[in-house]
Order: C-alpha cells, then sequence, then structure tokens
C-alpha cells in the first residue's frame, strides 16, 4: 500500500492564481481531511469527508473548496491564493474518524 | 469548545534523560487524545493514543494516561534517545471522531 499521497510536494504561487492539491489514499478509508499546519498554531482542520459525496467544513475552511467523488480522492482547490494561505498542507485518511488516522508527507505552499 | 494546550519548547535533552511534555485540553464530551511524532520533512505519524479516562497508551517506550479528572495526557518517556528527536503534538478528538483539535506542537532535540 502507498498510503496518503500527496501531489505536489513543493508550490510557489502568485496571488490571485488558483490550485489544486491533490490527495489519494488506498486503503479504502472512508474518513479524509486536510489540515494547515503554521508556525506555533499546530494544525489546523479545513475541511473533511465522511464518505464519498459528503464533506463538510472544519476550523478553517475559509478561501477552500473540496469535493469527494471517489473514497480514494480528495482534492483541495484553492480558488484564489492569497499569501495568508503560505503554509505546509496535510491530507489525512482513516477507516472511521475514531480510527487511527494516517497522514500524507505534506505539501509546502508559498503565495508570493 | 475543544481545545489542547501543550508545553511550549523547545526542548533539549541529554541521551536517557526522562521526558515529560504536559497536555492538557478543554473538551465537551468524551473525546479520545492522541500524541502524534512528526520527523523532519515527514507527516505525522500516530504515537499512542487513549479512548476513555484512566487509559494509558504506550509505544517505542512513550506513555501517557488519561486523566479525566485534571484534564491531562501528559507524555513521558524514561530514558530519550537521540532518534527520539522530533516535534510532538498532542490532539483529541471530538465524540464523533469528525473532527481532530491539535496542540501548538512541542519540539525535542536529544543531544549525545
Amino acid at each position: 500500500n502507498a498510503g496518503v499521497t500527496q501531489t505536489p510536494k513543493f508550490q510557489v504561487l502568485k496571488t490571485g492564481q488558483s490550485m489544486t492539491l491533490q490527495c489519494a489514499q488506498d486503503m479504502n478509508h472512508e474518513y479524509m481531511s486536510w489540515y494547515r499546519q503554521d508556525p506555533g498554531m499546530g494544525l489546523r482542520l479545513i475541511h473533511y469527508s465522511v464518505g464519498a459525496g459528503i464533506t463538510d467544513q472544519g476550523e478553517v475552511p475559509n478561501g477552500y473548496n473540496v469535493s469527494r467523488s471517489t473514497t480514494e480522492d480528495f482534492p483541495l482547490r484553492l480558488l484564489s491564493a492569497a499569501p495568508s494561505q503560505t503554509s505546509v498542507y496535510f491530507c489525512a485518511s482513516s477507516y472511521s474518524g475514531l480510527g487511527r488516522v494516517f497522514f500524507g508527507p505534506g505539501t509546502r505552499l508559498t503565495v508570493l | 469548545g475543544n481545545s489542547v494546550t501543550q508545553m511550549e519548547g523547545p526542548v533539549t535533552l541529554s541521551e536517557e534523560a526522562f521526558l515529560t511534555i504536559n497536555c492538557t485540553y478543554t473538551a465537551t464530551g468524551y473525546p479520545s487524545l492522541f500524541w502524534y511524532v512528526q520527523y523532519p520533512g515527514e507527516g505525522l505519524q500516530l504515537l499512542l493514543k487513549a479512548t476513555k479516562a484512566d487509559d494509558k497508551g504506550s509505544n517505542k517506550g512513550f506513555e501517557a494516561t488519561y486523566r479525566k479528572e485534571t484534564t491531562s495526557f501528559h507524555l513521558e518517556k524514561g530514558s530519550v534517545q537521540v532518534s527520539d528527536s522530533a516535534v510532538y503534538f498532542c490532539a483529541l478528538s471530538d465524540q464523533t471522531g469528525n473532527q481532530f483539535y491539535f496542540g501548538t506542537g512541542t519540539s525535542l532535540t536529544v543531544i549525545p
């Protein structure tokens, strides 16, 4: 199993550009989520999904969109990037919300 | 609401020293508690967890006990090694398991 994979590993954007961070898992997990990690802030939940077709907002959802068309994939979209979105983004998955959570390796995003 | 507070770092210890990283939480209902570890350049990995009061989670020589009376989940290890150098995150999940709340992380450096 590859576990949780994220692409790209690094990305630099200009303010106002859009992009999609990709996340995939091959463990048939129902639950997937996106976090951002900022210095001194720990990890904060952006959006999560409890199954294909079902998504919900976390603590810091503004400026991000998600969709879950398949069990395996959970992309995170930035429609108009802002410098405040400079962060490291982690995707995570688990069999259920209460199960062991597996994290991807992260995407480091810089918005100029 | 739910939140996690953990001791600020960085923490520097000599090899074989005793480690304590304090973690306290605020939660409604009956959360599950976790410690995650993040090695440089990697995503988070589950270190240990406890799902109810008085449970003790343990792994790789690390231990933490879920103390409801003091709302704490302190991480301890009797003898740290250089390979334990990492950032440690305390976290809780709500009763549904749909949302995780992370502390800000504590950086540990173990010197030979």
